[in-house]
């Protein structure tokens, strides 16, 4: 299996601007994770999708921020307008459903610069 | 609310030496628990996780944690530490709904 694959890997974008970062997770995962690395916060949890329906997008920053999951096979994050606080690695997971020790697996990111 | 501590910003050991990455949590009923490692420039990847059972959990790389109920902590070791081991690793417990709450993490530097 390829794993989680992510594109673009690196972006970068003039304040003001719509991003838009894809996620293709593994096949046969149910639950869609997306998150936010940045030194001073952490990794941060945005937004999960199960069977493709929003389930907690209680992380996402505002407005500006949005998340759609058209089918089982490919998902977008959305930003617009960016603005240079938006700068961060973003990261999609993926795991299959279950009891609940399910691991999440990660893709290699979005690095996301706004100037 | 579930919530991880990783109280050590950055853990260097010499290589050859053992070495523990430390990692407390706070839960409301059974936890489940796991580690991942981040390298320079790359996404998580999973090392091991704790459900149930035996309280040494072995893992990716030569790495095991040992979940300890009555202290609260699942703290990564790993007999003998390597150059490449030098990463930055999360400590992460299972919240209701099946998302992952990670801790800050803690940057691990072996030095040869």
């Amino acid at each position: 299996d390829a794993g989680v694959i992510q594109s673009p890997r690196h972006e970068v974008t003039e304040m003001g601007q719509e991003v838009t970062l894809r996620c293709k997770p593994i096949s046969g995962h149910d639950y869609l994770f997306w998150y936010r690395q940045t030194m001073m916060r952490g990794l941060e949890l945005l937004i999960y999708f199960n069977n493709n329906v929003p389930i907690d997008d209680s992380g996402m920053p505002e407005d500006r921020f949005s998340a759609k999951m058209p089918n089982a096979s490919f998902s977008t994050l959305k930003i617009q307008p960016s603005e240079p606080r938006d700068s961060a690695v973003y990261f999609c997971a993926s795991r299959v459903a279950g009891g609940g020790g399910e691991t999440q697996y990660f893709g290699p990111g979005t690095r996301l610069l706004v100037l | 609310a579930q919530s991880v501590a990783q109280p050590e910003d950055q853990v260097n050991v010499a290589e050859g030496n053992p070495l523990t990455v430390k990692c407390t949590y706070s839960v409301s009923g059974n936890p489940y628990l796991f580690w991942y490692v981040q390298y320079p420039n790359r996404g998580l990847q999973f090392l091991l996780k704790y459900i149930t059972g035996d309280n040494l959990v072995k893992g990716s790389y030569g790495f095991e944690a040992e979940f300890n109920k009555s202290q609260t902590s699942f703290h990564l070791k790993k007999p003998s530490a390597l150059v490449s081991d030098s990463a930055l690793y999360f400590c992460a417990v299972r919240e209701v709904g099946g998302k992952l709450i990670f801790g800050q993490g803690t940057e691990l530097s072996v030095k040869p």
